[in-house]
Formats: structure tokens, sequence, C-alpha cells
């Protein structure tokens, strides 16, 4: 079955950077768009970034263009999220998730906290 | 950037009822929206995909409609299992945009 299992979430210090990874299986994950969705503690759902199928487009959220960076290896069925210039109002739970074209967000992962605190 | 204006923020009903919940478009999204049930503590399920689409597994009490500008979710015959709070989302444009949510509660 489709599965997507994030890592390396984490409290980090303001200005810090973090890398988070989301592991994909059960799927051609070659075929698939995958984006990030965070939701800071009690608050609504928003969209990060994606990095489409074979990670020649990638596109962000205004809030974190030029800090936040996508990334994804096909051969490993990963993608990553490196996170730079913390600051507080990135804490939040993140969410990878699969997209079919068209479709919306049909599988996601557990999700993984960051925290940023000094 | 499109944003997306859900109504009611909260809503309170009983086992049995039926509910909407709406959703609108700063601009037209065509019939690209979803909507979401989110548990405390769990990730976003997909219900509702392209405004009307069924996900696979889905319960039929389960129905979405609208295009361009305006959207619902309806639910009928609310079961217990259903109080969770509710989310539509545009993905037409990059950044794809979601609503504020809307929390459906236990009268």
């Amino acid at each position: 079955q489709v599965q997507l299992v994030e890592s390396g979430g984490g409290v980090v210090q303001p200005g810090r950077s973090l890398r988070l990874s989301c592991a994909a299986s059960g799927f051609a994950f070659s075929n698939y768009d995958i984006h990030w969705v965070r939701q800071a503690p009690g608050k609504g759902l928003e969209w990060v970034a994606v990095i489409s199928y074979d990670g020649s487009n990638k596109f962000y959220a205004e809030s974190v263009q030029g800090r936040f960076t996508i990334s994804r290896d096909n051969s490993n069925n990963t993608v990553s999220l490196q996170l730079n210039t913390l600051r507080a109002d990135d804490t939040a739970v993140y969410y990878c998730t699969k997209a079919p074209q068209r479709w919306g967000f049909d599988s996601w992962g557990q999700g993984t906290l960051v925290t940023v605190s000094s | 950037d499109i944003q997306m204006t859900q109504s009611p923020s909260t809503l309170s009903a009983s086992v049995g009822d039926r509910v909407t919940i709406t959703c609108r478009a700063s601009q037209t999204i065509n019939i690209w929206l979803a909507w979401y049930q989110q548990k405390p503590g769990k990730a976003p399920k997909l219900l509702i995909y392209r405004a009307s689409s069924l996900e696979s597994g889905v319960s039929s009490r389960f129905s979405g409609s609208g295009y361009g500008t305006d959207f619902t979710l309806t639910i009928n015959s609310l079961q217990p299992d259903d109080f969770a709070t509710y989310y539509c989302q545009q993905y037409k444009t990059y950044p794809y945009t979601f609503g504020q949510g809307t929390n459906l509660e236990i009268k």
C-alpha cells in the first residue's frame, strides 16, 4: 500500500537549518508530483512547496521562498525539504503528500514536527 | 494568490443531520477544488476532488458540488465519526491554497 514517511523534525534555534525527508513506497514514485504541507499548532493547513515528478519544476509558498529548498531522488524514492534561516512562525507539523495530476492530495504521511525556539 | 474562504468556521450538528459547508474562491478555479477531513493529531484525508468526484473508499454520504468560485460540501446523515475539521483547497494555480477550516462539532 502507499506509504509516505516523514523524518528529520526536531527542535531548532531561530536562524538555524533543518532537513526533512519523505520516504515513499507502494506506488510508482517517479510518476508523481510531491508536495509539502504544514500545519502550525492549532492552526489550519498551509501549502509549502511542490516538486514535479521528474524534479524539473519546483514552486514555493511566498512565506518560505528563498529559505526552503525542495529536492527529490527518484532512484531512492525520497523527497527532501531543506529548511534554512528558520523562524518561530515555521513551527509546524510538516506533511509530505502525493498528488496525482488534477486529483488533490490523495495520500499523506504522518507528519514530522518542527519546533523553532531559542 | 487565490484566497479560499470557508463558512461557517464552526458548525454544530447532531447525529443524523444533513450539513453543508461552503467554500468561495477569490477568482475562478473551474473544478479544481478538493475537500479534506482532518481529525485531531492525524493527517488530512481526501474526500472529494475535482469539486464533485468522490475519492475511492469515501462514504457516499459525502458529496461536493460547484464550479468557478462557489462550492459546497454536503454530508448526509451525520455519523459520530464525521465530527472533525473540514478544509477546502484550490489546486488550479500555485500557490495552492486552503480554506481556514470548518470545525464540525456535536451539538
